[in-house]
């Protein structure tokens, strides 16, 4: 049963310090998604890829965070220098993203909290 | 950009009876519409899906309905079992063409099933 896996699963870190976020995609999925999740703001597309090509990042505060894909195993999240208000679950997701597959699937999320 | 509103927002139904959420999209160029269902804690997991091209789709107790005139689809559960307690999202999309694959999700619903 291929999964989306994400690690770490929860970080606490100090306001001011780097938040990096791995996510490794379903083998032979060519497009991968970062969403985050807050009471407030839902469920919130942050960035989308496709064949490690940024396709989308307007979701994204440009300023601090940052997103790649080094290969098509590990796509990365990262946010420099943190802040309060970017605690909230960072979930990543993949897609075969081609011919007549639409669905997209979750990783478990990484919790942050930064105080 | 696409918009999805999603009704209600809590939703506390007896065991046995029937749910129904509903969403609304405001891009009729989506075409691919599927729904999430998140336990606490827990990621996203896709539950049933619809493609613009069909009205309705059902597996076993759930079943989705589209209405593309309307720009609306719901999610119907019936004889509902406490295990079904969870938040559902809906979501559109109008993958999976290059660059469209993104999903915009309504704002979730908190089903309770009481026994």
């Amino acid at each position: 049963d291929a999964r989306v896996t994400q690690t770490p699963r929860h970080k606490v870190t100090e306001m001011g310090q780097e938040v990096t976020m791995r996510c490794q995609p379903i083998l032979g999925h060519n497009t991968v998604f970062w969403y985050r999740q807050t009471m407030m703001q839902g469920l919130e597309l942050l960035a989308y890829f496709r064949n490690r090509a940024p396709l989308d990042d307007s979701g994204m505060p440009k300023d601090r965070f940052s997103a790649e894909m080094p290969d098509a195993t590990l796509a990365t999240l990262k946010i420099q220098p943190s802040e309060p208000r970017d605690s909230a679950v960072y979930f990543c997701a993949s897609g075969l993203g081609r011919g007549d597959s639409y669905e997209q699937y979750f990783g478990p999320g990484t919790r942050l909290t930064v105080t | 950009g696409e918009n999805v509103e999603q009704h209600p927002s809590t939703l506390s139904v007896q065991e046995g009876d029937s749910a129904v959420i509903k969403c609304t999209y405001s891009d009729s160029a989506s075409n691919y519409f599927p729904w999430y269902k998140q336990e606490l804690g827990k990621r996203p997991q896709l539950i049933i899906d619809i493609r613009s091209n069909v009205g309705e789709k059902k597996d076993q107790r759930i079943a989705v309905t589209l209405n593309k005139t309307a720009k609306h689809f719901s999610l119907h559960i019936t004889e509902t079992q406490p295990e079904d307690s969870a938040v559902y999202f809906c979501a559109a999309s109008k993958g999976p063409n290059f660059g469209n694959e993104k999903l915009t999700f309504g704002t979730g619903t908190r089903l309770t099933i009481i026994p």
